[in-house]
Order: C-alpha cells, then sequence, then structure tokens
C-alpha cells in the first residue's frame, strides 16, 4: 500500500492565481482530512469528507473548496490564491470518524503564494 | 473556547529522558494523541490515550490525569533520531480533533 499520496509536492503561485492540491489513499478509508500548518503552529482543519460525496467544511473553510467524487480521492481546490494561503498543506485519513481512530498522514504540500 | 498548550522547544541530551507536557482545555473528552513529526515530513502516530494512568510502548510511555486536563510524553534513552516536534492533540465532545501547536525537541550529543 502507497497510504496517503498528495501532489504536488512544492508549488509557488503568483495572487490570484488558482490550482488543485491531489490527495489519494488506497486504504479503502472513508474519512478523508485536509489540514494547514503554518510554521510554529498546529494543524488547522480545512475541509473533511465522510464518504464519497460528502463533504463539510472544518475550522478555516475561506478561499477554499473540495470534492469527493470517488473513496480514493479527495483534491483540494484553492482559488484566487492570497500570501495567506501560505502554508503546508497535509491530506490525511482514517478508517472512521469516531475520532479515536489513527489519522495517517500525505507528505504535505509546501504552497507560497508571492 | 479550546485550547492546547504545550512548551515550544526543549533541549536534551542522548541517552537522557525527557518529559513533554501538554495541558489541554476543551469542550468535553474523548482521547488524546501524541503523533511525531520530523522537520519537513508528515505527523505520524506515537500513542492515544483514553483513560487516566500511563501507557508504555517501549522507549516511549504517554500519561493522562483526565481531572486534570494533562498528559505528559515520556522519551527514555534518547536517540539523535528522536529530535523532532511532537504534537498532542485532543478529541473533543463533538469527535473533533484539536491540535496542539507542537513541541520542537533538540537532542543534543
Amino acid at each position: 500500500n502507497a497510504g496517503v499520496t498528495q501532489t504536488p509536492k512544492f508549488r509557488i503561485l503568483k495572487i490570484g492565481q488558482s490550482m488543485t492540491l491531489q490527495c489519494t489513499q488506497d486504504m479503502n478509508h472513508n474519512y478523508m482530512y485536509w489540514y494547514r500548518q503554518d510554521p510554529g503552529m498546529g494543524l488547522k482543519l480545512i475541509y473533511y469528507s465522510v464518504g464519497a460525496g460528502i463533504t463539510d467544511k472544518g475550522e478555516v473553510p475561506n478561499g477554499y473548496n473540495v470534492s469527493r467524487s470517488t473513496t480514493e480521492d479527495f483534491p483540494l481546490r484553492l482559488e484566487l490564491a492570497a500570501p495567506s494561503q501560505t502554508s503546508v498543506y497535509f491530506c490525511a485519513s482514517t478508517i472512521s470518524d469516531s475520532g479515536t481512530d489513527t489519522q495517517y498522514f500525505g507528505p504535505g504540500t509546501r504552497l507560497t503564494v508571492l | 473556547g479550546q485550547n492546547i498548550d504545550q512548551p515550544t522547544e526543549m533541549t536534551a541530551t542522548e541517552g537522557a529522558i525527557v518529559q513533554i507536557n501538554c495541558t489541554y482545555q476543551t469542550s468535553g473528552f474523548n482521547g488524546l494523541f501524541w503523533y511525531q513529526q520530523h522537520a519537513g515530513e508528515a505527523p505520524t502516530f506515537l500513542s492515544y490515550n483514553v483513560l487516566d494512568g500511563l501507557e508504555e510502548k517501549g522507549r516511549f510511555s504517554s500519561f493522562l490525569s483526565r481531572s486534570k486536563g494533562y498528559s505528559y510524553l515520556l522519551l527514555k534513552e534518547l536517540q539523535m533520531k528522536d529530535s523532532a516536534s511532537y504534537l498532542c492533540a485532543v478529541i473533543n465532545s463533538n469527535y473533533q480533533l484539536i491540535w496542539g501547536a507542537g513541541t520542537k525537541l533538540i537532542i543534543k550529543p
């Protein structure tokens, strides 16, 4: 199993550009999450999904959109990128959303908006 | 509000023991995780506590006191590879995971 994979690993965007961060998991997990991690800060939940076709907002959803057309894929869309979106983005998955199950993380995407 | 406090940075010597503390104030409690995160990498699971007491797993142990809103991660026989950030995360009453900012542990030879 590859686990959770993310692409790209690094990206530089200009203000106002858009992009999609890709996330795929091959563990047949129903629950998937997108976090951002700013330097010296904890993980902040952007969006999450409890299964294909179902998504919901987390703590910091503004400026982002997600979709979940399959169990495996959970892409994160940035529209009109802003410098405040410079961060490291982690995708994670877990078998359930009881909250007590371990989350498995992808390697992250380092995004800089200039 | 919900808050998790950890020291920002700690330094310890190779072969020694270090204790990383975590205090929390959350809306309810359904468990506490410790994750390890090496620089530039993703967090990886270390431990999970839901009942009071000490959970031991090799060189790493995690302690929980729900009445005090307190946990610690104990690392024994420190190795250079233990240099990393250690993240405390609490599951609240809504089964949401609330993350601390992490403690950067620096190991010196």
